[in-house]
């Protein structure tokens, strides 16, 4: 089926402390797992990805990991800032028909100075 | 880069008229684009798959009439709203999915969004 679920729908941290965006998914031949950043007004920004063939990836402070056995995936983003503050998005490819991304329901991270 | 560029950022119709809303993938070719749509502080929901050179891909509960899709060549697609009504009002988002070549691994890059008011 198509369906994600994202967990929390809000997030709020000091400036400096970790957050981390947890995902759920259903199509276990899914092999492309995005995120994006979406500040308010604004269109969706790809941040980072993983394909099924690793476990983990980072860049600079933000890393993403895949667990295909339990169908998880997350987002960790460290030393946070104000600017990060935005609504975060997990998605997956689904496998079935068009390769259509599927989209979670977002995350509204705040980070407080 | 991958960028994604929208036009208008932003357009007010009255009731009955049409709307037309272009998407370009600014330095890289797309033969898949979507376009989105979002309500406030909601995600992101799909309503049609374009590709080109063939008809668009509707969601279910998507009216094709309705929304009229266009994508005319590897980097242009135009969503036109056609006897828009209030109920049209929102947020439009469009995205193109990078080719598959020596430099894309199909990553879909997504347009700064058109706000459409209808009064």
């Amino acid at each position: 089926g198509e369906n994600v679920e994202q967990h929390p729908s809000t997030l709020s941290v000091q400036e400096g402390d970790s957050a981390v965006i947890k995902c759920t998914y259903s199509d276990s031949a899914s092999n492309y797992f995005p995120w994006y950043k979406q500040e308010l007004g604004k269109g969706p920004q790809l941040i980072i990805d993983i394909r099924s063939n690793v476990g983990e990836k980072k860049d600079q402070r933000i890393a993403v990991t895949l667990n295909k056995t339990a169908k998880h995936f997350s987002l960790h983003i460290t030393e946070t800032q104000p600017e990060d503050s935005a609504v975060y998005f997990c998605a997956y490819l689904f496998s079935g028909g068009y390769n259509k991304l599927i989209f979670g329901a977002g995350t509204r991270l705040a980070v407080h100075p | 880069g991958a960028v994604v560029s929208q036009h208008p950022s932003r357009v007010i119709c009255k009731s009955g008229t049409s709307v037309k809303i272009e998407c370009r993938s600014l330095d890289f070719q797309a033969t898949t684009m979507f376009w989105y749509r979002q309500f406030p502080k909601q995600s992101l929901m799909l309503m049609a798959t374009s590709n080109e050179g063939s008809k668009a891909t509707y969601e279910q509960g998507v009216e094709k009439d309705k929304f009229l899709i266009n994508h005319a060549s590897l980097t242009l697609s135009t969503l036109t709203v056609t006897s828009a009504h209030p109920e049209d009002s929102s947020f439009y988002i469009c995205s193109a999915r990078k080719d598959i070549t020596g430099q894309g691994r199909g990553e879909q890059y997504f347009g700064p969004g058109t706000r459409l008011t209808v009064t």
